[in-house]
């Protein structure tokens, strides 16, 4: 079974630092995609950025980065300059090639300290 | 702007009634819709496939009988909690996907719902 694995449950920075959420998936496959959510307080589902597994670049968006080992199964997602709208709930996402749901991992909650 | 409108966002309703939420994919055709549930501090969780002109593909251990869903057009499903009860209380998300399986899904803004 196709697993996304959060194992910070919490995570907490100072603002305008910057702060790494781990993330790693177990699956057979060789395509696939991955992707980061935010939900703030709101509790709506944002899209922060996403990664196809056939890049071996790492995707960026303005202060948003990830770290893809996909050797390792990792997909780790910095954020720079850390704001204070950045405060959610962080979830990291797996996609196979082809299906059609995604794989949620547990989440991890992200404070910003001023 | 959106690309995905659900409704309501709030609703509270007694124990014994049954809920409505829509789920409106904007500017497009969405085949497939699907239906999540996350209780509080917790990750979603996949209720549903939601197809559109066929029936609902729902994931192991929900109930088809209490939770209806109906994708009779390309851009409207609906989830109807049936006979909705407490422990029915949550936080449902509708999604779509926009395109292909390389295309995120975009999600509704989520409706709290809680049963008295």
């Amino acid at each position: 079974a196709q697993t996304v694995t959060q194992s910070q449950p919490e995570m907490s920075v100072q603002e305008a630092e910057t702060v790494t959420l781990s993330c790693t998936y177990d699956t057979s496959e060789s395509d696939y995609y991955l992707f980061w959510y935010k939900q703030p307080p709101s509790r709506q589902m944002i899209l922060v950025i996403r990664q196809e597994a056939y890049k071996q670049q790492n995707a960026t968006e303005n202060r948003f980065s990830v770290n893809f080992q996909k050797a390792a199964k990792s997909f780790s997602l910095k954020i720079s300059d850390s704001q204070l709208g950045d405060a959610a709930m962080y979830f990291c996402a797996y996609y196979p090639q082809g299906a059609q749901k995604l794989v949620f991992g547990q989440g991890t909650r992200l404070t910003i300290n001023p | 702007g959106a690309v995905v409108s659900q409704h309501p966002s709030w609703v509270i309703c007694k124990s014994g009634t049954s809920v409505k939420i829509e789920c409106r994919s904007l500017d497009f055709q969405a085949t497939t819709m699907f239906w999540y549930r996350q209780f509080p501090k917790q990750s979603l969780m996949l209720m549903a496939t939601s197809n559109e002109g066929s029936k609902a593909t729902y994931e192991q251990g929900v109930e088809k009988d209490k939770f209806l869903i109906n994708h009779a057009s390309l851009t409207l499903s609906t989830l109807t909690v049936t006979s909705a009860h407490p422990e029915d209380s949550s936080f449902y998300i509708c999604s779509v996907r926009t395109g292909g399986s390389n295309q995120p899904q975009h999600f509704g803004d989520g409706t709290r719902l809680s049963i008295l």
